[in-house]
């Protein structure tokens, strides 16, 4: 079975400044995805970033950026010049290709804060 | 973008008493819809899938005859809480995809509260 862990149940970074979130993974699978998503206290979910597992290259969103290590099976997210606005809880998530339907697992979240 | 609307956003029932909430697809047709728990400060847990025209596929350990979900066209799933008790209290969200495997649109989430 596929399980997605998010080891940093907190953490908190200056406004302006860099902070890393850790997701790994476990599948046996080859083809996947792998998503970033937030939950700001609106509770509302929103993509933040994707990756197809077969693609080397990192995905970057603007001040968002991904570090893939498929032989690790890691997936963490970079976000550059924190905004008060990236206060929220981040969840990774793990989806499978194909598979009939496609179904997210999501890991237990990380609850960033940024701090002014 | 791709919307889905979700409604209540919040409802507060009394114990024993049945709760409708309802996500319509907005300028796509949602096919599939999945239902997701979430407990406060938790991950979304999966519910069920539910498609358009068939029965719902409700994952491990999820009651059936608790969680009533219904796919009654391409726009609109529903998901209807039966005899709510104070334990079902949690926040249910819809999501349906709208770009394959590579994106999927979220509803807004219901806070339900039974009393």
């Amino acid at each position: 079975a596929q399980t997605v862990t998010q080891s940093q149940p907190e953490m908190s970074v200056q406004e302006a400044e860099t902070v890393t979130l850790s997701c790994t993974y476990d599948t046996s699978e080859s083809n996947y995805y792998l998503f970033w998503y937030k939950q700001p206290p609106s509770r509302q979910m929103i993509l933040v970033i994707r990756q197809e597992a077969y693609k080397q290259q990192n995905a970057t969103e603007n001040r968002f950026s991904v570090n893939f290590q498929k032989a690790a099976k890691s997936f963490s997210l970079k976000i550059s010049d924190s905004q008060l606005g990236d206060t929220a809880m981040y969840f990774c998530a793990f989806m499978k290709r194909p598979s009939g339907t496609y179904k997210y697992i999501f890991g237990t979240g990380t609850r960033l804060k940024v701090l002014a | 973008g791709a919307v889905v609307s979700q409604h209540p956003s919040r409802v507060i029932c009394k114990s024993g008493t049945s709760v409708k909430i309802e996500c319509r697809s907005l300028d796509f047709q949602a096919t599939t819809m999945f239902w997701y728990r979430q407990f406060p400060k938790k991950s979304l847990m999966l519910m069920a899938t539910s498609n358009e025209g068939s029965k719902a596929t409700y994952e491990q350990g999820v009651e059936k005859d608790k969680f009533l979900i219904n796919h009654a066209s391409l726009t609109l799933s529903t998901l209807t809480v039966t005899s709510a008790h104070p334990e079902d209290s949690s926040f249910y969200i819809c999501s349906a995809p709208v770009d394959g495997p590579m994106g999927y649109t979220f509803g807004s989430g219901t806070r339900l509260t039974v009393v």
